[in-house]
């Protein structure tokens, strides 16, 4: 069975850094478009990155670029989302998924909650 | 950017009922089109992919059709366990974009 098992969420400062993972298993993971996607508390989701299966393409929701870095370790199986300068509204849970046509399936999701 | 424009936002229906939800893509997107169902704390789940084909182990009375730049699900007959928000998601291009989200109650 496709298995994606997020981690790396917490609580974090406005202004500080967080590092997402997500590993995956069950399918072969160096064939995939893989996607972040993010759900704000009482909001529908939205796609935040995509990166190709080999890492030398990557797309972001233009409000995140120059913040958020995509990237992936075929080797370890695992999928990674850099945040860096957070803010109150990037509180979120945060989920990856494969992209095939789309996005199928998603993991169980980590909850990001930035707040002083 | 494609905006997905959903209706309705929410509706009330009883068990049996036939559901039908409506997503309208700002330009042509083909068939690369999704609908998800989540549930409360849970993650959305696919339902349909390419606009009309049913993801395996959805039962069959949910569909989808459409092409270009309307979508429709259809829940024939609707049962207790299908309570929840539904959302549309095109693919063609990026941004991905989702729908606004449907959410269907108990009446």
């Amino acid at each position: 069975d496709v298995q994606l098992v997020e981690s790396g969420g917490g609580l974090v400062q406005p202004g500080g850094s967080l590092r997402l993972s997500c590993a995956a298993s069950g399918f072969t993971f160096s064939n995939y478009w893989m996607s972040w996607v993010r759900q704000a508390p009482g909001k529908g989701p939205e796609w935040v990155a995509s990166i190709k299966h080999d890492g030398r393409e990557t797309y972001y929701v233009d409000s995140l670029k120059g913040r958020f870095t995509i990237s992936r370790d075929n080797a370890k199986n695992s999928l990674y989302l850099q945040m860096n300068s957070l803010r109150d509204e990037d509180t979120a849970v945060y989920y990856c998924a494969r992209a095939t046509y789309g996005t199928d399936p998603w993991g169980q999701g980590t909850l990001v909650t930035v707040s002083s | 950017d494609i905006q997905m424009t959903q209706s309705p936002s929410s509706l009330s229906a009883s068990v049996g009922d036939r559901v039908t939800i409506t997503c309208r893509a700002s330009q042509d997107i083909r068939n690369d089109l999704g609908w998800y169902q989540q549930k409360p704390g849970k993650a959305p789940k696919r339902l349909i992919y390419a606009a009309s084909n049913l993801q395996s182990g959805v039962p069959s009375r949910f569909s989808g059709s459409g092409s270009g730049t309307e979508f429709t699900l259809t829940i024939s007959s609707l049962q207790p366990e299908d309570f929840a928000t539904y959302y549309c998601l095109q693919h063609n291009s990026y941004p991905l974009t989702f729908g606004g989200g449907t959410k269907v109650e108990i009446k």
